[in-house]
């Protein structure tokens, strides 16, 4: 069974400092990852898509890298703003489409 | 483009009575619908897709007598959570796939409160 975790739980920094989001996976056989944002009481907006066979993607702000063979994927979203405040979720999926979440990092960003 | 609606956004009801709970894809096709349930400060789990015109697939340790799913259109999806116990309270999520079945789209959730 595919286990997504994330670390850290959650994490509070000064406006425009980088933040790093990590996420890890158990089972290396993926289709793809994503990471998504949540707002509080919300559902879920997509940030990136990685495909199983690229290495990274770009999207403004946001960078995701990804590493399957070590089950490793990170996101980093440059000069933060407190606009990035919200929960990040990591998910990756299989060949069958069904995806598997973290749990999230919770990101504060202080004015 | 690619818009998943829910309704209701949240609902409160009685321990004992069933509540139903839609998904509807606004501007395209939705061939493969899923459900989640999301409980506070834990990651989204996957509770059953559903493919229209058949039966729903549920996960491992989902009742499916007691999560009801329907999915007789390519734009509508109904999840019906009966008999209804405050253990069953959640934030529920649906998402839909049209042509490319990679990218799933989210609606934006429901709050269920069972009281």
């Amino acid at each position: 069974k595919q286990e997504v975790t994330q670390i850290p739980a959650a994490l509070s920094v000064p406006e425009g400092e980088n933040l790093v989001l990590n996420c890890s996976f158990t089972d290396s056989a993926i289709y793809n990852l994503q990471w998504f944002r949540q707002d509080p009481g919300k559902g879920l907006t997509s940030l990136l898509l990685i495909q199983s066979s690229q290495r990274e993607q770009t999207s403004g702000r946001l960078n995701a890298s990804l590493d399957k063979s070590s089950g490793r994927s990170t996101l980093y979203i440059a000069a933060s703003q407190p606009g990035d405040s919200a929960t990040y979720l990591c998910a990756v999926s299989r060949n069958d489409y069904k995806l598997s979440f973290g749990a999230g990092t919770t990101v504060t960003v202080r004015a | 483009g690619a818009v998943v609606s829910q309704h209701p956004s949240r609902v409160i009801c009685k321990s004992g009575t069933s509540v139903k709970i839609e998904c509807r894809s606004l501007d395209f096709q939705a061939t493969t619908m899923f459900w989640y349930r999301q409980f506070p400060k834990q990651s989204l789990m996957l509770m059953a897709t559903s493919n229209e015109g058949s039966k729903a697939t549920y996960e491992q340790g989902v009742e499916k007598d007691k999560f009801l799913i329907n999915h007789a259109s390519l734009t509508l999806s109904t999840l019906t959570v009966t008999s209804a116990h405050p253990e069953d309270s959640s934030f529920y999520i649906c998402s839909a796939t049209g042509g490319r079945v990679y990218e799933q789209y989210f609606g934006p959730g429901t709050r269920l409160t069972v009281t």
